[in-house]
């Protein structure tokens, strides 16, 4: 019920490309998805995050697209860039709840230049 | 800049020996976690305090203890550290649970 899975383990995306990185919830009571990116021997960092009242947000070049019917989420990356280089973490939240985020595995994005 | 800061970067621990990592906030957030995190793993929530009130995974090691003397500080406490025990430890910060994280650099701990 409290899972969060998250697909693909890795990614190799050429620059100047899309990146997209899939999540999938159990809990329809999640009510706050974040995104949070690490890069090596750093500590992960919040990237842009959603709530389930709008299907779409996105900041720069990075967009979250959220389906709740359908209990998925995504991350999509445009104009991707050698630096973006890192492992990207989704994660889901009962706000009104106090829980704690449940993160996904991690997917480690690898952009070629 | 406001931030969380965890000291050491990188700690030797002999086996057996206690270990305290340390973590500190600028941000006045009411929460503050440790994370465990293993090579090519997600963080693994070990336990978070909510203001004073202390919440423990169930998972969590007995080996594993936790102290917040004040607002500002956190610290995580590794009784008989074994070799299994190397791993990133993160703090992290919100300001309320689940919301919004904040996390430190990480404390790098290898067990010899």
């Amino acid at each position: 019920q409290q899972q969060v899975k998250q697909s693909p383990q890795s990614l190799i995306v050429q620059k100047g490309g899309i990146s997209i990185i899939n999540c999938a919830y159990e809990n329809t009571a999640f009510d706050y998805f974040p995104w949070y990116q690490q890069f090596p021997g750093k500590g992960p960092a919040l990237l842009i995050a959603i709530r389930p009242d709008v299907s779409e947000k996105k900041e720069g070049r990075f967009t979250i697209s959220f389906n709740k019917s359908a209990k998925q989420f995504s991350l999509h990356i445009m104009d991707s860039q050698p630096g973006d280089s890192a492992t990207y973490f989704c994660a889901a939240s009962l706000l009104a709840g106090y829980s704690t985020l449940t993160f996904g595995k991690g997917t480690m994005l690898l952009v070629s230049p | 800049d406001a931030m969380v800061i965890q000291n050491p970067r990188y700690q030797v621990t002999q086996f057996g020996k206690p270990v305290t990592l340390s973590c500190s906030q600028t941000l006045n957030h009411n929460v503050m976690y440790w994370y465990q995190q293993k090579s090519s793993q997600a963080p693994k929530l070990l336990f978070h305090y909510y203001d004073k009130d202390f919440n423990n995974e169930a998972d969590t090691p007995d080996n594993f203890q936790s102290r917040r003397p004040n607002t500002s500080f956190c610290f995580l406490d590794i009784r008989s550290p074994g070799l299994g025990d190397a791993a990133m430890y993160l703090c992290a910060t919100s300001r309320a649970p689940g919301y919004g994280y904040t996390f430190g650099s990480g404390t790098r701990l290898t067990v010899v």
